[in-house]
């Protein structure tokens, strides 16, 4: 089956301790991204990458780091998390440039 | 980064009733998509727009681009209770980057 797979789905942590969101996919897609959606909002971009080895920033990058060493993985790393994170987080891949698909998310908790 | 506007907040209707809703721009976008987000899922695409002027249909659901490129709509006609969640509108300048909207949230009552 066809799919964006994150792990994990919910994670409560402290502020500082470092973690890492893995993503996914099984499509072949070169585009991946990440977003977080806070409540009443839509979702904003963190990162996005078109390819391996290849990664930008989205519009809400700061405190985030990503990589794309290998095509079907496009881990989410915070280095030190901190509450304003606490978030719901989404991973999309895509075959074209436009369309995404997206995982189930992961609920994160800083506290 | 870039914004939209997307209207309205939220719409409440009865069955059967169509439904439109739209985003605007001040930039100017190559690419609009429409998706719609379930409880506890993640969003899903429904139509893709690639062209100004452009117009697609899938199934019920009908979307436009803008021709100023700078907006696009979704209607939903004879809605079903199975249409109720959040829709989003997306803007793409170009590859890779996505502005979202901040979503309108539909109740459909039976």
């Amino acid at each position: 089956e066809a799919q964006v797979t994150q792990n994990p789905r919910y994670l409560i942590t402290v502020t500082g301790k470092k973690l890492t969101v893995t993503c996914s996919q099984n499509m072949n897609h070169e585009y991946m991204s990440w977003y977080r959606q806070d409540p009443g909002l839509g979702l904003r971009q963190i990162y996005y990458s078109m390819n391996v080895e290849v990664t930008d920033k989205g519009d809400v990058p700061e405190g985030y780091k990503v990589s794309r060493k290998e095509k079907r993985n496009f881990p989410l790393i915070l280095e030190s998390p901190s509450p304003n994170q606490t978030s719901l987080y989404f991973c999309a891949s895509g075959a074209g440039k436009y369309e995404q698909y997206f995982g189930p998310g992961t609920r994160l908790t800083v506290t | 980064g870039q914004q939209l506007n997307q209207s309205p907040q939220s719409m409440f209707i009865q069955e059967g009733e169509d439904v439109s809703m739209n985003c605007t721009s001040s930039s100017i976008f190559n690419t609009w998509l429409w998706y719609k987000q379930d409880p506890g899922e993640g969003p899903v695409l429904l139509i893709a727009l690639y062209k100004a002027g452009e117009l697609t249909s899938n199934g019920r659901l009908t979307a436009q681009f803008g021709i100023t490129r700078k907006d696009s709509f979704l209607n939903i006609s004879a809605s079903i209770p199975s249409d109720v969640g959040i829709y989003f509108c997306a803007g793409q300048p170009g590859a890779g980057k996505s502005t979202f909207g901040d979503g309108t949230t539909l109740t459909v009552k039976p």
